[in-house]
């Protein structure tokens, strides 16, 4: 069964440095567009990076300059490295792979988030 | 970047209520936008993707339309199980964006 597994939350003071971990079942990391979500307590989702199979990574402009977004072929985990860390960084960070859609009408293809992991929680206090 | 804004931010209904949900796009996504549904302490789960196809496993009262800047989420009828948060999301630009959420609790 396709699965993903996030791992490395914990409670951490502001400017510090964190890695999330992310590990997947059943498919293959490096063939997949994969991302990260947050989710603030209380708040909405918020989109926070993507990878692309191709290696082309993007960022969320709150997060950009100081999160890092890679993964290990070898184990087939994904991984969010965060540095300089914020109070408004907390939150839990889910991990989810996005698939190919197909727009018939303009011929083009387009990515959305089918597998999402539980989640980890990052606190910063 | 895009900007996605849902409405109403919450609602109250009834089960068997018919229940739209719409999310309008800051500029033109095409076709390029998804619905999830969230539960508290739960992680997101894929409705629509493309603006209006069911995921396999989605009961068949929800349903997605709309193109360009303007889409909408509907629910025929409410079942006790549909009380969440929904969600709209764009995979138009590089940088993905959600709307941010429709409550909707039981009337």
């Amino acid at each position: 069964e396709v699965h993903l597994v996030e791992t490395g939350g914990v409670l951490i003071q502001p400017g510090g440095s964190l890695r999330l971990s992310c590990a997947a079942s059943d498919f293959t990391v490096s063939s997949s567009y994969m991302n990260w979500v947050r989710q603030a307590p209380g708040k909405g989702l918020e989109w926070v990076s993507i990878i692309y199979s191709g290696g082309d990574t993007y960022y969320a402009d709150s997060v950009k300059g100081r999160f890092t977004i890679s993964r290990d072929n070898s184990k087939n985990t994904l991984y969010l490295q965060m540095n300089s860390l914020r109070a408004e960084d907390t939150a839990v960070y889910f991990c989810a792979r996005a698939t190919k859609g197909y727009y018939y009408v303009s011929g083009s293809f387009y990515y959305y988030m089918d597998v999402w992991g539980k989640g980890t929680t990052v606190t910063v206090s | 970047d895009i900007q996605m804004t849902q409405s109403p931010s919450s609602l109250s209904a009834s089960v068997g209520d018919r229940v739209t949900i719409t999310c309008r796009a800051s500029q033109s996504i095409s076709s390029y936008l998804h619905w999830y549904q969230q539960k508290p302490g739960k992680a997101p789960r894929l409705l629509i993707y493309g603006a209006s196809t069911l995921q396999s496993g989605v009961p068949s009262r929800f349903s997605g339309s709309g193109s360009g800047t303007d889409f909408a989420l509907i629910i025929s009828s409410l079942q006790p199980e549909d009380f969440a948060t929904y969600y709209c999301q764009q995979s138009y630009s590089t940088q993905w964006t959600f709307g941010q959420g429709t409550k909707v609790e039981i009337k």
